[in-house]
């Protein structure tokens, strides 16, 4: 049973940094990963899909990489800004029954 | 491009009642899927419609229902609320669903049942 975790579940950093976040999954047998972003009292935006034969995809300031061996994504954020700041959630969609598992998500402040 | 709608928002219920829930798509897509989302479970996928068909489902009781309608249009539907049935409901669409390519997810609906 696929499961995904995102540490750290919270990250506070100060303007201007770049930041790596953390997503990992129990079962590579995935057809992509993906990245979004939820900011308080609305739906869910969609940052960035890698397909599972990809090793990474960039827009912008943002980058995703898939490391499936080693069930792992990391979303980098760099030059952060206040706008960055909401929870970001991984989610890993099976190649079998196509259904997204997601992470509990990770929710990041920017401070100006 | 209108994006996707969700109504109502907000919605009270008591326990034992039933509720239904409409999501609106992006004009073009057909295929919706259902989320819940609730503090200590996350995120969790409920169905996908596609064509008016179900096409995939998730792990939840059959108290939780959907259909689709020609115009893309999805309803969801819980019987006989429970306290755990307080959550965010989300939906999302897309052109051709599967989660294989970019969803697009309305506001949300959300749900309290006392």
């Amino acid at each position: 049973k696929q499961e995904v975790t995102q540490i750290p579940a919270a990250l506070s950093v100060p303007e201007g940094e770049n930041l790596v976040l953390n997503c990992s999954f129990t079962d590579s047998a995935i057809y992509n990963l993906q990245w979004f972003r939820q900011d308080p009292g609305k739906g869910l935006t969609s940052l960035l899909l890698i397909q599972s034969s990809q090793r990474e995809q960039t827009s912008g300031r943002l980058n995703a990489s898939l490391d499936k061996s080693s069930g792992r994504s990391t979303l980098y954020i760099a030059a952060s800004q206040p706008g960055d700041s909401a929870t970001y959630l991984c989610a890993a969609l099976g190649d079998s029954n196509y259904q997204l598992i997601w992470g509990a998500g990770t929710k990041l402040i920017i401070k100006p | 491009k209108a994006g996707v709608t969700q109504t109502p928002r907000y919605l009270i219920k008591t326990r034992g009642q039933q509720v239904t829930l409409s999501c609106s798509p992006i004009s073009g897509h057909r295929s919706v899927s259902w989320y819940q989302q609730t503090p200590g479970q996350g995120l969790q996928f409920l169905f996908e419609y596609f064509s008016e068909t179900q096409r995939n489902k998730g792990n939840f009781p059959g108290r939780f229902s959907g259909r689709q309608f020609s115009n893309s249009r999805s309803e969801m539907n819980v019987s006989t609320l429970e306290l755990g049935d307080s959550a965010l409901y989300l939906c999302a669409s897309s052109w051709e669903g599967g989660g294989q390519e970019t969803q697009y997810f309305g506001p949300g609906t959300r749900l309290l049942v006392l």
